[in-house]
């Protein structure tokens, strides 16, 4: 199994650029999500999926977009990037019981000027 | 509000010390689970113990020990006998859909 896949690894956006940040995962996970990671912020959510079709926002929501069409993939996109959205993204799976760890994709560093 | 606070924004050590992290989680849950994860200076996460909310004995399983005190929400993890590769930040989660801690950087001198 290749787990929780990102791509690109890292990306260099001019502000106002869009783009999508790429997840995949192979374990049949229902559950997947979004963080951003800044110095000192911890892991904050953006998005999450409760399985395909189903979105919801976490708790830094403004300025991504998620869709999941599929039990596999679960893309973020930014639709005009800002400096301050200049950060270490991670995408993670999990089972949805209560007790489920996450698993978590190698992260994309992401740079807008 | 659903809130995990970690106070220590930094741990400095000497190898072979005991390292003890803390975690408060504010919520009205009942049941629920708490997970710490571990962030290497290479910077993939990993997921290393999880415990629950009805259940505050101590638990080990090798270096790692942690525990559950309810009443307080408090949930520690403790790193017996510090290695250099237990350097880190090491992040408390809550299971549902909240962010996680702000982190606590743990460093082990040789």
């Amino acid at each position: 199994n290749a787990g929780v896949t990102q791509t690109p690894k890292f990306q260099v956006l001019k502000t106002g650029q869009s783009m999508t940040l790429q997840c995949a995962q192979d374990m049949n996970h229902e559950y997947m999500s979004w963080y951003r990671q800044d110095p000192g912020m911890g892991l904050r959510l953006i998005h999450y999926s409760v399985g395909a079709g189903i979105t919801d926002q976490g708790e830094v929501p403004n300025g991504y977009n998620v869709s999941r069409s599929t039990t596999e993939d679960f893309p973020l996109r930014l639709l005009s990037a800002a400096p301050s959205q200049t950060s270490v993204y991670f995408c993670a799976s999990r089972e949805d019981g209560l007790a489920d760890e996450q698993f978590f994709g190698p992260g994309t560093r992401l740079t807008v000027l | 509000a659903q809130k995990v606070t970690q106070a220590q924004t930094e741990i400095s050590v000497v190898e072979k010390e005991d390292v003890t992290l803390d975690c408060v989680y504010e919520t009205r849950d009942t049941t629920y689970y708490l997970f710490w994860y571990k962030q290497p200076p290479s910077g993939e996460l990993v997921f290393l113990i999880r415990r629950n909310s009805f259940d505050e004995q101590n638990e080990i399983s090798g270096r790692y020990s942690w525990n559950f005190q309810k009443s307080t929400s408090s949930f520690n993890f403790t790193i017996t006998a510090s290695q250099v590769v237990d350097s880190a930040v090491y992040f408390c989660a809550p299971h549902s859909r909240l962010s996680f801690g702000a982190g606590t950087t743990v460093t082990v001198r040789a």
